[in-house]
């Protein structure tokens, strides 16, 4: 069974950092891109970031309003992705989600549960 | 970026009914469209993407069509399930946007 687990969330300070991390298993992690996706509370849904496979360069590509402050990293030892986000600004307020991705028509196919990032003094 | 507008932003609808979501992007996005469904405090779900392929286990009465810049989904006999949010995403060209939502309720 596939299952990603999202953990790191909290109550940050504005300017300060936090670090997501997505533990993954039930399938073969390093085949796959892996994302973060979020959402504002009471809002929809918002793309962050993606790092494709090593097979692929482990490429990354940022949504304009991170770029510069987030990383999205991945350790394919420990099946894990990481989001390290920097200079975290109150509009980062969100639930944050990370999702294995197909490269094929790609698409988001499992999800995991989220984790709720507040940045507030 | 590539703006993607869902229609209606909210729909209240009977069980039995038959319902249809409209997409449209900004530009052409081909057929890298991508529906998912989303319920009060859970995770998005996918149910079809390439525009019109039903995700595995996705039940048939769902369907998606269009392709360039205008898309639809379709439940075609609504269950109590079937109530949630549903948004649209296009995956043609980064940053990846989606729809904002449409909100279907039971009437």
């Amino acid at each position: 069974e596939v299952q990603l687990v999202e953990s790191g969330g909290g109550l940050v300070q504005p300017g300060r950092s936090l670090r997501l991390s997505c533990t993954t298993s039930g399938f073969t992690f390093g085949d796959y891109t892996m994302s973060w996706f979020r959402q504002a509370p009471g809002k929809g849904l918002e793309w962050v970031s993606f790092i494709r496979s090593i097979t692929f360069g482990a490429t990354t590509e940022y949504a304009p309003s991170v770029k510069g402050r987030f990383t999205i990293s991945r350790d394919d030892s420990k099946s894990i992705a990481y989001l390290q986000m920097n200079s975290l600004e109150t509009e980062d307020t969100a639930v944050y989600y990370c999702t294995r991705d197909t490269s094929s028509w790609y698409r988001s196919d499992y999800w995991g549960q989220g984790t709720l990032v507040t940045v507030s003094s | 970026d590539i703006q993607m507008t869902q229609s209606p932003s909210s729909l209240s609808a009977s069980v039995g009914d038959r319902v249809t979501i409209t997409c449209r992007a900004s530009q052409t996005i081909r057929s890298y469209l991508n529906w998912y469904q989303q319920k009060p405090g859970k995770a998005p779900k996918l149910l079809i993407f390439a525009a019109s392929t039903l995700q595995s286990g996705v039940p048939s009465r769902f369907t998606g069509s269009g392709s360039g810049t205008e898309f639809t989904l379709t439940i075609s006999s609504l269950q109590v399930e079937d109530f949630a949010t549903y948004y649209c995403q296009q995956t043609y060209r980064t940053p990846y946007t989606f729809g904002q939502g449409t909100k279907l309720e039971i009437k």
